[in-house]
């Protein structure tokens, strides 16, 4: 089965420091993972995927996450957080059954960014 | 590209009326995505569409429905409301690329039924 897990619901950066946000993951194959983010009343915002064709993700906004297949994590990092990157982000992870794709969405890590 | 578009954005019902919410895929997606956000449950997957059929339903009853058109817009429909049907419902569209589908959102449709 498979599943994913944010390991933070909250947490709480100030501004110019690095942003740490963790995902692990369980799957039973090569998985596809997502980022979204989500700011107050709004839909979501994909931030980065890994497709498998490099572990080291780059996205929007600074942005990136790394895969570790070891640790089965997909962390995403920022190394300067902004006051604009305080938002809800969410892990996905993909799931390919029966002909087609099922996202499975973390529970989400709340982002707090102080001046 | 024009993004995923969701109309209306805000909607008050009372209970037991029904609520139709409409969303248009960005241009050349097939699927459609619906899913229902609550602070108590979190995102969850309703159903997907898939040039005009249902390929996927996640675990809600039957007041929920959807339907696609032949250019990919999509309704879900919400019938006999309940206070709890109260949330915000998100709309994605996806392609697929080398069999990695990626899924894009609109802004959302916000229900309050009182």
């Amino acid at each position: 089965a498979q599943s994913v897990t944010q390991l933070d619901s909250h947490v709480s950066v100030s501004e110019g420091t690095p942003v740490l946000l963790r995902c692990n993951y369980s799957s039973s194959y090569s998985p596809s993972l997502f980022w979204y983010v989500q700011h107050p009343n709004k839909g979501l915002q994909l931030l980065l995927k890994y497709t498998s064709a490099a572990t080291l993700v780059k996205g929007i906004n600074g942005f990136e996450a790394e895969f570790k297949k070891s640790e089965t994590s997909f962390h995403l990092t920022k190394p300067s957080a902004h006051m604009s990157d305080a938002a809800e982000y969410f892990c996905v992870v993909s799931l390919f059954s029966g002909g087609y794709n099922k996202l499975i969405f973390g529970a989400g890590t709340r982002l707090a960014v102080h001046p | 590209k024009a993004g995923v578009t969701q109309t209306p954005r805000y909607l008050i019902k009372t209970r037991g009326q029904q609520v139709t919410l409409s969303c248009s895929p960005i241009s050349g997606h097939r699927s459609v995505s619906w899913y229902q956000q609550t602070p108590g449950q979190g995102l969850q997957f309703l159903f997907e569409y898939f040039s005009e059929t249902q390929r996927n339903k996640g675990n809600f009853p039957g007041r929920f429905s959807g339907r696609q058109f032949s250019n990919s817009r999509s309704e879900m429909n919400v019938s006999t409301l309940e206070l709890g049907d109260s949330a915000l419902y998100l709309c994605a569209s996806s392609f697929t690329d080398r069999d990695q589908e990626t899924q894009y959102f609109g802004p959302g449709t916000r229900l309050l039924v009182l």
